[in-house]
């Protein structure tokens, strides 16, 4: 069974660009959610989704933030205007439900670089 | 809000050392716990998944124990090996308050196993 997949793996883009990464959950999962992971803050949940419906936002760190899940098998994280504090790298996991003994499943994440 | 420490921040052992990992959390109200493993460059493995009502799992050289009422758990690496070197990161899924349904990161511990 296929796991978590990101795309893109890289990106390397100017500021003031938009960034748009994607995910696809594992199938039959129920929730998403979108990490980031820097040095200095380690890795933080910026947002999650439970059958497509945003749950809780806390964590989306400014308006220049949004993430949308149209379907069970997409979501996307976009940032606009990116800035190079947002240069980090984003993972997204997935989970049957949110209780004792189901596990989150990230995926291999994507390293974002913001010139 | 739920807050997850891990120490140390680095350990470097030989090979052979049996060695620990510390984890403690402050909302003793959780899910589960889960120990990952992250290898540079890379995404995060699930290793470990202990649920609330657990005490302890166990998978090959790994051992993972929980006591939830004093908000802590601790990884055992038996018999550490260079190929174990990685960042292992503690994590816990809160039942309640302002963090349910979160996961929420320890800053990891970096393990160096040197031949």
């Amino acid at each position: 069974d296929a796991g978590v997949i990101q795309s893109p793996r890289h990106e390397v883009t100017e500021m003031g660009q938009e960034v748009t990464l994607r995910c696809k959950p594992i199938s039959g999962h129920d929730y998403l959610f979108w990490y980031r992971q820097t040095m200095m803050r380690g890795l933080e949940l910026l947002i999650y989704f439970n059958n497509n419906v945003p749950i809780d936002d806390s964590g989306m760190p400014e308006d220049r933030f949004s993430a949308k899940m149209p379907n069970a098998s997409f979501s996307t994280l976009k940032i606009q205007p990116s800035e190079p504090r947002d240069s980090a790298v984003y993972f997204c996991a997935s989970s049957f439900r949110v209780q004792g003994n189901q596990p989150q499943h990230f995926g291999d994440g994507t390293r974002l670089s913001i010139l | 809000k739920q807050e997850v420490t891990q120490i140390p921040a680095a350990l470097s052992v030989p090979e052979g050392e049996n060695l620990v990992l510390n984890c403690s959390f402050t909302d003793s109200a959780i899910y589960n716990l889960q120990w990952f493993r992250q290898d540079p460059g890379k995404g995060l493995t699930s290793l470990l998944l202990i649920q609330s009502s657990q005490r302890e799992q166990t998978s090959g050289r790994l051992n993972a124990s929980l006591d939830k009422s004093s908000g802590r758990s601790t990884l055992y690496i038996a018999a550490s090996q260079p190929g174990d070197s990685a960042t292992y990161l503690c994590a816990v899924l809160t039942a309640g308050g302002t963090s349910y349904g979160k996961l929420t990161f320890g800053q990891g511990t970096i393990l160096t196993v040197h031949p």
